[in-house]
């Protein structure tokens, strides 16, 4: 079954702005992962979360984990025309097999 | 270093056809995932080997479908006869650590007519 969620589906903003995307997930986990996947390429990992973790950064990437809300956040700031893609956040669920489950993904436009 | 690659990159097959996709993992990864996009879906898991064993083939559709992974190096997908619904994004992703980051290919796009 689907473990991982985005929301929104789909977000627009114009460079310069932050964006953010949330990710919400059923099950305890061992990590969560963000992933880009710009159009027709394979998907990228941006940065992994480890379920003992709140925060972490990665240039101009913020993550955040609520174990208790069962949810994750990534934010954007300063978005770039190049930051158009899709993102999925992957739960590596514990105590089972660890398989990454995705979304279905939050497309990103950002206009110049 | 090589990444993931695949291929090949699109196929476009009759209904009852058979087609065969490759995944060459990054050298050195003993985790193998295949992974399926349908237009607007979420990335759908179909297996998981470990070196050659198949840890968890759960997410595989039905017996249309076979994977293997020789010798614990390069993996192939196999589906025969294809259906009109196999269409979609098939991803290859390797990782070192069961718990680690995935390095993903570049996908096969699998057209079935």
């Amino acid at each position: 079954s689907q473990q991982g969620e985005e929301d929104p589906q789909a977000l627009s903003i114009q460079e310069g702005e932050n964006a953010t995307m949330n990710c919400s997930y059923k099950t305890s986990i061992n990590n969560l992962q963000w992933y880009r996947q710009n159009s027709g390429r394979g998907l990228v990992h941006l940065i992994l979360i480890r379920s003992n973790e709140r925060e972490k950064h990665s240039g101009r990437l913020r993550v955040t984990l609520d174990t208790s809300k069962k949810s994750s956040s990534l934010l954007i700031t300063a978005s770039r025309a190049a930051d158009t893609a899709s993102y999925f956040c992957a739960t590596r669920t514990s105590g089972g097999s660890y398989i990454p489950t995705f979304g279905r993904g939050t497309s990103l436009i950002v206009h110049p | 270093e090589a990444g993931v690659t695949q291929f090949p990159s699109h196929s476009v097959i009759e209904k009852g056809q058979t087609v065969t996709l490759r995944c060459d993992p990054i050298s050195g990864h003993d985790n193998l995932y295949w992974y399926r996009r349908v237009m607007g879906k979420e990335i759908k898991f179909l297996l998981h080997f470990v070196k050659e064993s198949k840890q968890d083939e759960s997410g595989m559709p039905n017996n249309r479908f076979l994977a293997e992974r020789t010798g614990g190096t390069y993996s192939t997908l196999k589906v025969q006869p294809a259906e009109l619904e196999d269409s979609g994004v098939y991803f290859c992703a390797s990782s070192q650590f069961t718990t680690g980051e995935l390095f993903f290919g570049e996908g096969s796009r699998l057209t079935v007519l």
